[in-house]
């Protein structure tokens, strides 16, 4: 079965500091792998997606991630973070062949908090 | 693209009483997909169509549980005789796979349900 673990379940950054918010899977085989935010009364936005080739993915809003196979691992990064990035952010992994694809499992979430 | 639309938004009830949900999806978009999110927690899969076929239900889905897609358009998610235990966010979620079997899931708001 596939899992997440996000480690992190709250952190606090300055505004135009930087971040890296961690993600570890478990699947037995190269999965998909996703992340998305969520603000307040909103809807789970994707802010990037990995099935194949290059590991480093760029997604919206200058975010990117990177996957390593070796470690299980696909974590967020932003070079300068804005105050607007304050929300929660969920990795999730995906079943690859088509009918599983859009069947995800989440992690429990990364809250962010900005400080001016 | 109006985007995915969830009505309620938020559902109060009394314990033992049932309560429907609806969802509308991207028009045309021949997935659907319901999550739920407790507090704290990731989304957690429940169960999706593929035009009007239900194609699979998780465990979480107990018998109490009941999702229609009729005509392949809009869902309902029903749950029967409410629990405490049901207090959660609902989302729904679409997507198109009729052409690329990568295209991305879009949520919904969500219906916020508290059982008292």
């Amino acid at each position: 079965a596939q899992s997440v673990t996000q480690p992190d379940i709250h952190i606090t950054v300055s505004e135009g500091a930087s971040l890296e918010l961690r993600c570890n899977y478990s699947y037995g085989a190269t999965p998909y792998l996703f992340w998305y935010v969520q603000s307040p009364g909103q809807g789970l936005q994707l802010l990037l997606k990995y099935f194949s080739g290059d590991t480093l993915v760029q997604g919206i809003k200058g975010f990117e991630a990177e996957f390593k196979r070796s470690q299980s691992s696909f974590n967020l990064r932003k070079p300068s973070v804005h105050w607007s990035d304050a929300a929660e952010y969920f990795c999730a992994v995906g079943a690859t062949g088509g009918t599983s694809y859009g069947k995800l499992t989440f992690g429990q979430g990364t809250i962010l908090t900005v400080h001016p | 693209d109006t985007g995915v639309s969830q009505n309620p938004r938020h559902k109060i009830t009394k314990r033992g009483q049932n309560v429907t949900f609806r969802c509308d999806p991207i028009s045309e978009h021949n997935r659907l997909y319901w999550y739920r999110q407790t507090l704290g927690q990731g989304p957690e899969f429940l169960t999706y169509f593929q035009n009007e076929a239900q194609l699979e239900k998780s465990r979480l889905l107990s018998d109490r549980f009941s999702a229609e897609r009729p005509k392949g358009s809009f869902s309902t998610l029903e749950i029967q005789r409410t629990e405490q235990g049901d207090s959660a966010m609902y989302l729904c979620a679409s997507r198109d796979d009729r052409f690329s079997t990568n295209e991305k899931l879009f949520f919904g708001s969500g219906t916020q349900l508290s059982v008292l």
